[in-house]
């Protein structure tokens, strides 16, 4: 969804590295959420954000750190990068309204992050 | 605890052939059920979803998929595959009150002329 953007699109980096992969939207959606996908594994949620103020941990947040800084922007870092987060990052966003309530989530185009 | 199984992890038909592509939840309330489809290099585009009335739910590109309580199944359709479907096929589901939406683990659809 070209409402959704994600910076950088590929990134390739080392061990021991700090990484971070910023999401932005369009849509006004308060809520916000950043997953992995890894091969035969689907989508697996690290953090998502339900408003600025309110962040929580999702299946796999160790290792990984948010940061809300405004209701448009929601990034993700890797303090310190390893090889087993090589990995496909989305970040998607869900309305408050109608559409939160059943979840319906719109996702950005991800970040191909590897650690070499 | 609620869950997705996606038990075709690759499917191969021909184009112009009929699709059918399984999903079987597990989840202890009222299901709300969606279909995604991840094009190489792209994100995950909604593909159609269920909230709740007509078991039968119609959505883009012709894809349709039918929810069945009994067998707790929301299984995609499509009457004739276009080479353009070839694409990683998700099937997720949320309920009211969940924080978030769970995944399947995906199943890739190769089309061959």
């Amino acid at each position: 969804d070209a409402d959704v953007t994600q910076t950088p699109r590929n990134r390739i980096t080392k061990t021991g590295k700090r990484i971070m992969l910023e999401c932005s939207q369009t849509k006004g959606h308060d809520r916000m959420y950043w997953y992995r996908q890894d091969p035969g594994l689907g989508l697996r949620l690290i953090y998502y954000s339900f408003d600025v103020k309110d962040i929580n941990k999702g299946e796999i947040s160790d290792g990984y750190s948010v940061s809300r800084q405004a209701q448009a922007k929601f990034s993700l870092s890797l303090e310190s990068a390893i090889p087993n987060q090589t990995a496909l990052y989305f970040c998607a966003t869900s309305d408050v309204a109608g559409g939160s309530y059943y979840n319906e989530q719109f996702f950005g185009p991800g970040t191909r992050l590897t650690v070499l | 605890a609620q869950s997705v199984t996606q038990p075709d992890i690759h499917i191969t038909v021909s184009e112009g052939a009929s699709l059918e592509l399984r999903c079987n939840y597990s989840y202890g309330a009222t299901p709300y059920l969606f279909w995604y489809v991840q094009s190489p290099g792209q994100g995950l585009q909604l593909l159609l979803k269920y909230f709740s009335g007509d078991t039968l739910v119609q959505g883009i590109k012709g894809f349709e998929a039918e929810f069945k309580r009994s067998q707790s199944s929301f299984n995609l359709r499509k009457p004739s595959v276009h080479w353009s479907d070839a694409a990683e096929y998700f099937c997720a589901v949320g309920a009211t009150g969940a924080n978030n939406l769970f995944f399947g683990t995906g199943t890739r659809l190769t089309v061959i002329p």
